[in-house]
């Protein structure tokens, strides 16, 4: 089945700093991926859409300066969680369209992100 | 906007017993999908129902929609330990954009 790896599985950054997290597609080309936020024992909440070649699309409320994402390639997005704060703290989970085949979302394991 | 919400909120049950989740949402929708997921990690997808579909079953799963109720169910039957985990209704309105439900905990007993 199709494969999606996210690196860093887990990251610990002090206030202020900004951290990356990738996504990766690792045998499929995925011209859109989504990024997800998830608090403890809490859903998953759609932060935005991330589109190969282009700027991503924000979801009501979240702050595009502050949640940086670059999808360079159809395999790689990237978001960057500038100037972090302990409210960031969370389970950051990114997901890759499949454009071609069985047209599913498959989600990579997740990066708990922890700002003291 | 929330769409899905999911009841119960937990449930516990002893091994071999069936599980039903129940998913409630509030738009049209393409299609919902059941995900499950482990503590700390990330989701796997179990099963996706179309909106002109009305049952599917996948190995011990049963997935019913009720476009008219705009509700889902999710059956696990013959419940294992290895079952306990958070099962997650979500719904495509468009653009393969999921709004997530809240939730289910299941704990099966051993």
């Amino acid at each position: 089945g199709a494969v999606v790896s996210q690196h860093p599985s887990w990251v610990i950054c002090k206030s202020g700093t900004s951290v990356k997290i990738e996504c990766r597609s690792l045998d499929f080309q995925a011209t859109t991926m989504f990024w997800y936020r998830q608090f403890p024992k809490q859903s998953l909440m759609l932060m935005a859409t991330s589109n190969e070649g282009s700027k991503a699309t924000y979801e009501q409320g979240v702050e595009k300066d502050k949640f940086l994402i670059n999808h360079a390639s159809l395999t790689l997005s990237t978001l960057t969680v500038t100037s972090a704060h302990p409210e960031d703290s969370s389970f950051y989970i990114c997901s890759a369209y499949r454009t071609s085949g069985s047209h599913e979302q498959y989600f990579g394991p997740g990066t708990r992100l922890t700002v003291t | 906007s929330q769409q899905g919400e999911e009841d119960p909120q937990a449930l516990s049950i002893q091994e071999g017993e069936n599980a039903t989740m129940n998913c409630s949402y509030k738009t049209s929708i393409n299609n919902l999908q059941w995900y499950r997921q482990n503590s700390g990690r990330g989701l796997v997808h179990l099963i996706l129902i179309r909106s002109n579909e009305r049952e599917k079953h996948s190995g011990r799963l049963r997935v019913t929609l009720d476009t008219s109720k705009k509700s889902s169910s999710l059956l696990i039957t013959a419940s294992r330990a290895a079952d306990t985990a958070s099962y997650f209704c979500a719904t495509d309105r468009s653009n393969y954009k999921l709004t997530f439900g809240k939730g289910t905990l299941l704990t099966v007993n051993p």
